[in-house]
């Protein structure tokens, strides 16, 4: 099936610092990549849908200058989270498609602010 | 109103048993039905997903549609302990997929 790498699994950094997050489809050339974020005993709540050489579209509510994607291949989308903050803290996880297909899900990034 | 409503569970069973889950959706123009398994600290996995009414079958795992009730069914022979984990039947609309929190389901031992 579908594989959707992402990395890294577990970041622990300092409040003010920027992080960036990578998702790869491994085998197969997305033409979209989303951006997920899910709080503990929530529900996924979509950030931004990227296409493949656009800009990204991002979700009522959701910073663009806070949350930077870049989606410059067909196999590989960046999210960057500019100077976080502990409320930054969260589970993010990427999912990648293509036409007509069913999305799959990387394995997420657990992101602690301290 | 929420696109698709689904029972959060916990739903707990003895391995072995069958397991059923359920979601209805409110929008008829849904064309695409999927189910989706996310366990503790990672991403959903895809289950399933059907563009039909009827049954899909993968090994131990059905998945059935109802398009006339607006009913979709997901349903897990033989469980095993492994398949503890949280089951998602997100909508789909606008290339987008909606997730509510899913049905926790709880097999064991």
């Amino acid at each position: 099936g579908a594989v959707v790498s992402q990395h890294p699994s577990r970041v622990i950094c300092k409040s003010g610092t920027s992080v960036k997050i990578e998702c790869r489809s491994l085998d197969f050339q997305a033409t979209t990549m989303f951006w997920y974020r899910q709080f503990p005993k929530k529900s996924l709540m979509l950030m931004a849908t990227s296409n493949e050489g656009s800009k990204a579209t991002y979700e009522q509510g959701v910073e663009k200058d806070k949350f930077l994607i870049n989606h410059a291949s067909l196999t590989l989308s960046t999210l960057t989270v500019t100077s976080a903050h502990p409320e930054d803290s969260s589970f993010y996880i990427c999912s990648a498609t293509t036409q007509g297909q069913p999305q799959h899900f990387g394995d997420g990034t657990r992101l602690s602010i301290l | 109103q929420k696109e698709v409503e689904q029972d959060p569970g916990p739903l707990s069973v003895p391995e072995g048993a069958i397991v059923s889950l359920n979601c209805t959706y409110s929008n008829s123009a849904f064309q695409y039905f999927m189910w989706y398994r996310q366990y503790s600290r990672k991403g959903p996995e895809l289950l399933m997903y059907t563009y039909s009414s009827g049954n899909k079958e993968d090994g131990r795992f059905t998945a059935q549609v109802d398009k006339s009730s607006k009913y979709i069914s997901l349903f897990i022979r033989d469980s095993q302990p492994s398949d503890s984990a949280t089951y998602l039947c997100p909508s789909y609309g606008n290339n987008r997929l909606a997730f509510g929190k899913g049905n926790q389901v709880v097999v064991i031992p």
